[in-house]
């Protein structure tokens, strides 16, 4: 079965400091891998998608994400956090001959960024 | 923000009632998705459409049902309503239904069912 794991339920940095949110995945045949943001009583913003070549993708807002076929994993980085950065963090993945639109996602890490 | 929008922002229906959400996808997408993101979860797939045919369900019962027009807007309809259909609808519009395209997604509609 195809899943997706974010094993962290929170994160807390400091601003400043460099950040990480996990995921990891489950899947036969090749993963199409995205990481999505939402804000409080909003929809979910995406931030950056994997489809293939350079395993390290580069996002909005100064995020990027390493794709690491041996680990399975497609965790979510950025350099120096913001407080405006706290939010709901959401990984996804489809299977690449999928035509019908099914992500699958993990339950969400909620980032915190303290000043 | 995305193109996408969703009305109403928020419903409250009373269980065993029927209730209607409706999407404007952004503009050049020809492709929407439901999802239903109950609370503490991720979402999760309701179905799919592509040209105004439903091409992809999760699991979802035959009481989840949809349409898609010929402007690409969408609605998700949902008949005798369950204590546990409440839950946030999200609607996400793409530019088509190949896996590696991006889902754009509109800010939602709060269902609470009494």
């Amino acid at each position: 079965a195809q899943s997706v794991a974010q094993p962290e339920d929170q994160v807390n940095v400091a601003e400043g400091n460099p950040l990480t949110v996990k995921c990891t995945y489950s899947v036969s045949g090749n993963p199409y891998l995205f990481w999505y943001v939402q804000y409080p009583n909003r929809g979910l913003q995406f931030l950056l998608k994997y489809i293939t070549g350079d395993n390290l993708v580069k996002g909005s807002y100064g995020f990027e994400a390493e794709f690491n076929k041996s680990q399975t994993s497609f965790h979510l980085k950025k350099p120096s956090a913001l407080v405006s950065d706290s939010a709901l963090y959401f990984c996804a993945v489809r299977v690449g001959s999928s035509n019908t639109g099914k992500l699958i996602f993990g339950q969400g890490t909620t980032l915190q960024v303290k000043p | 923000e995305t193109g996408v929008t969703q009305s109403p922002t928020h419903l409250i229906k009373t269980r065993g009632q029927q209730v209607t959400l409706r999407c404007s996808s952004q503009s050049g997408h020809n492709t929407v998705s439901w999802y239903q993101q109950a609370l503490g979860q991720g979402p999760q797939f309701i179905f799919q459409y592509y040209r105004e045919e439903e091409n992809g369900r999760g699991n979802f019962p035959p009481r989840f049902s949809g349409l898609q027009f010929p402007n690409y807007s969408s609605e998700l309809n949902v008949n005798a309503l369950e204590l546990d259909d409440s839950a946030l609808y999200l609607c996400a519009s793409s530019e088509g239904t190949p896996s590696y395209y991006e889902q754009y997604f509109g800010p939602g509609t709060r269902l609470t069912v009494t």
